[in-house]
């Protein structure tokens, strides 16, 4: 019962260095996040995915590509990282709500463990 | 803009005192609000999860109360324990049309929790 699975788990890049996080769910949830939090902060969406072969903006979007190829996973590029990309990144899944599925049980966001990436 | 807000950032508590932790909400189309613990260094608990219908949910010594009206929602940790000692974040799903169901996270309350 694996749930959300991101890979690496802990990075260092230099900056202008490329790379890609994994993540894989095996809950066949449609929808898919992934977010970042910096220190002292919550966390902030940069991307989303709503069924396969789909991406859309979140809050913070600059910097990172994203693409859902197959439904159980979804991939988060830095093209050419910042020391300001330096944070920790969390993919996380669900089922999709409809109005009116308030009351739903297992509506909830499932989130895997964490990335620590530093951009030095 | 959909936000949501937890004052105080942080807090510093004896044992055995209770806790209350706050967080705020924007607007109170909803469909559900969801406390999670987060210890330094590691991932995200889920603690509670209230339904838009729902007023409270309860867990141990942990309940958590909803009020969309006034676009609030408290989780009270009855005697509290060092070990209770972490980052409380809360997080709530917004009706918002194509958005992906997101959710939108408070900036957290650090928990102390003095022996």
């Amino acid at each position: 019962n694996a749930g959300v699975t991101q890979t690496p788990k802990f990075r260092v890049l230099k900056t202008g260095q490329s790379m890609t996080l994994l993540c894989a769910q095996d809950m066949n949830h449609e929808y898919m996040y992934w977010y970042r939090q910096d220190p002292g902060m919550g966390l902030r969406l940069i991307h989303y995915s709503v069924g396969e072969g789909t991406t859309a903006k979140g809050e913070v979007p600059d910097g990172y590509n994203v693409s859902r190829l197959k439904k159980q996973n979804f991939l988060l590029g830095l093209e050419s990282a910042a020391p300001s990309q330096t944070s920790v990144y969390f993919c996380a899944s669900s089922y999709p709500l409809l109005p009116g599925q308030g009351a739903v049980s297992g509506n909830t966001i499932y989130f895997g463990e964490g990335s620590w990436l530093t951009v030095v | 803009k959909q936000e949501v807000t937890q004052i105080p950032a942080a807090l510093s508590v004896p044992e055995g005192e209770n806790l209350v932790l706050n967080c705020s909400f924007t607007d109170s189309a909803i469909y559900n609000l969801q406390w999670f613990r987060q210890d330094p260094g590691k991932g995200l608990t889920s603690l509670l999860l209230i339904q838009s219908s729902q007023r409270e949910q309860t867990s141990g010594r942990l309940n958590a109360s909803l009020d969309k009206s006034s676009g609030r929602s408290t989780l009270y940790i009855a005697a509290s324990q060092p070990g209770d000692s972490a980052t409380y974040l809360c997080a709530v799903r917004f009706m918002i049309k194509a958005a992906g169901n997101k959710l939108t996270f408070g900036g957290g309350t650090r928990v102390l929790v003095k022996p």
